[in-house]
């Protein structure tokens, strides 16, 4: 079961645009969701992060959007650059249970 | 920030032979690990979570004695794939959590070719 959808799986972007990936969770106890930025042949890295106490989260070009009602998160890539081209995952975890549940990932590309 | 070391990042061995991959916490202590693994243009597969001093916990459906897994120290964790087949071929990432963190630190990961 998955349970947490990530959307689009591809997406591209022209340079200077906004990249928008969202993804939905099922899980009502989750309550940290982080998002990670991997490129090819490495490991994913922490991009940015966000606790549900909160609707919004900027990092530099990077802001994550929450909705808790709608059980929601999204991230916002601002200004998106072709260093930016990477995939992304998207997860969530709950306190006490450290496995992290990660969506399928969107593979952004960035095009001049 | 925190840094994982992996290695080795590539690997080609032939079938029924034995591989180990190492994953080590370079400045921090990590009482637990994780192994993760990942195909080609797909999510990351979380294996087993490795816990120092005991017993790894395999998730369902993955072999533990063909996926071998110590913690023998707070920043060290192995992952041997014993009587590698070209099944087994593919992209293995561990990653860590500082005590009481919720951060996870990604090793660079391991390619695994098993001809």
């Amino acid at each position: 079961q998955q349970q947490v959808k990530q959307s689009p799986q591809s997406l591209i972007v022209q340079k200077g645009g906004i990249s928008i990936i969202n993804c939905a969770y099922e899980n009502t106890a989750f309550d940290y969701f982080p998002w990670y930025q991997q490129f090819p042949g490495k490991g994913p890295a922490l991009l940015i992060a966000i606790r549900p106490d909160v609707s919004e989260k900027k990092e530099g070009r990077f802001t994550i959007s929450f909705n808790k009602s709608a059980k929601q998160f999204s991230l916002h890539i601002m200004d998106s650059q072709p260093g930016d081209s990477a995939t992304y995952f998207c997860a969530a975890s709950y306190g006490g249970y450290q496995k992290v549940t990660f969506g399928i990932g969107t593979k952004l590309q960035v095009i001049p | 920030g925190a840094v994982v070391s992996q290695h080795p990042s590539r690997v080609i061995c032939k079938s029924g032979t034995s591989v180990k991959i190492e994953c080590r916490s370079l400045d921090f202590q990590a009482t637990t690990m994780f192994w993760y693994r990942q195909f080609p243009k797909q999510s990351l597969m979380l294996m087993a979570t490795s816990n120092e001093g005991s017993k790894a916990t395999y998730e369902q459906g993955v072999e533990k004695d063909k996926f071998l897994i110590n913690h023998a120290s707070l920043t060290l964790s192995t992952l041997t794939v014993t009587s590698a087949h070209p099944e087994d071929s593919s992209f293995y990432i561990c990653s860590a959590i500082i005590n009481g963190g919720r951060e996870l630190f990604f090793g660079e990961g391991s390619r695994l070719t098993v001809l």
